[in-house]
């Protein structure tokens, strides 16, 4: 199917184990974002990618790692996870030149 | 740093009432701006948006203004629908790629 899309959508996990949040995009968009949403603070950036191979820090990228060796994925690890990272995480992609973003459905990742 | 600063909510409207939901923005330069609509369960998906000052972004009967000398985008619908119950963020893209959004604004439409 074209689009983004993120699995899983839902994920528990306890308290010290690595998780990986997937993201894929059909679009070939250059740029991909992470963000954390939790309530009374909308959307926060955690990394995002400009290009395969190339990421940067957002606004609250501590405890996560990101990789890109494709240009259609973009994967979210939480090394070890922690109760604070308890949240809906989304994936966006945005084309080269294009101001917008478009977002995948969502992971609801809850940390016991 | 850019920021968004949104409408504090909830709003519950009736249906067929006016709609405002009030954002404004701190951005250096001339930053694009958005509303994204967010269902319940879902992801964000993009209402309207606006790329320069007094450009009216217009959608599925909302619309906004991107208000430079006020740093403003308002967004507004004239008769609401229980169909459009809903969380609203503002959002805004200056000269890095990534969004910064207002912390959301939730809409409850009342039949």
């Amino acid at each position: 199917d074209a689009g983004i899309t993120q699995s899983p959508r839902y994920k528990i996990t306890e308290t010290g184990r690595q998780v990986t949040l997937m993201c894929h995009q059909t679009w070939s968009h250059s740029y991909m974002f992470w963000y954390r949403q939790d309530l009374g603070h909308g959307l926060r950036l955690i990394y995002y990618s400009a290009a395969a191979d190339i990421t940067d820090k957002g606004e609250v990228p501590d405890g996560y790692v990101v990789s890109r060796s494709k240009t259609e994925n973009f994967p979210l690890t939480l090394e070890s996870a922690t109760r604070s990272q308890t949240s809906v995480y989304f994936c966006a992609s945005s084309e080269e030149g294009k101001a917008e973003a478009f977002f995948g459905q969502g992971t609801r990742l809850t940390v016991v | 740093g850019n920021s968004v600063t949104q409408m504090e909510g909830p709003v519950t409207l009736s249906e067929e009432a006016f709609l405002t939901i009030n954002c404004t923005y701190t951005a250096t330069g001339y930053p694009s701006l958005f509303w994204y609509v967010q269902y319940p369960g879902e992801g964000l998906q993009l209402l309207l948006k606006a790329t320069k000052a007094d450009d009216k972004g217009s959608n599925k009967g909302f619309e906004a203004t991107y208000r430079k000398e006020t740093t403003s985008f308002h967004l507004e619908k004239g008769s609401v629908q229980v169909s459009d119950s809903a969380v609203y963020f503002c959002a805004l893209r200056g000269s890095a790629r990534q969004l910064t959004f207002g912390s959301g604004t939730q809409l409850t439409v009342l039949p």
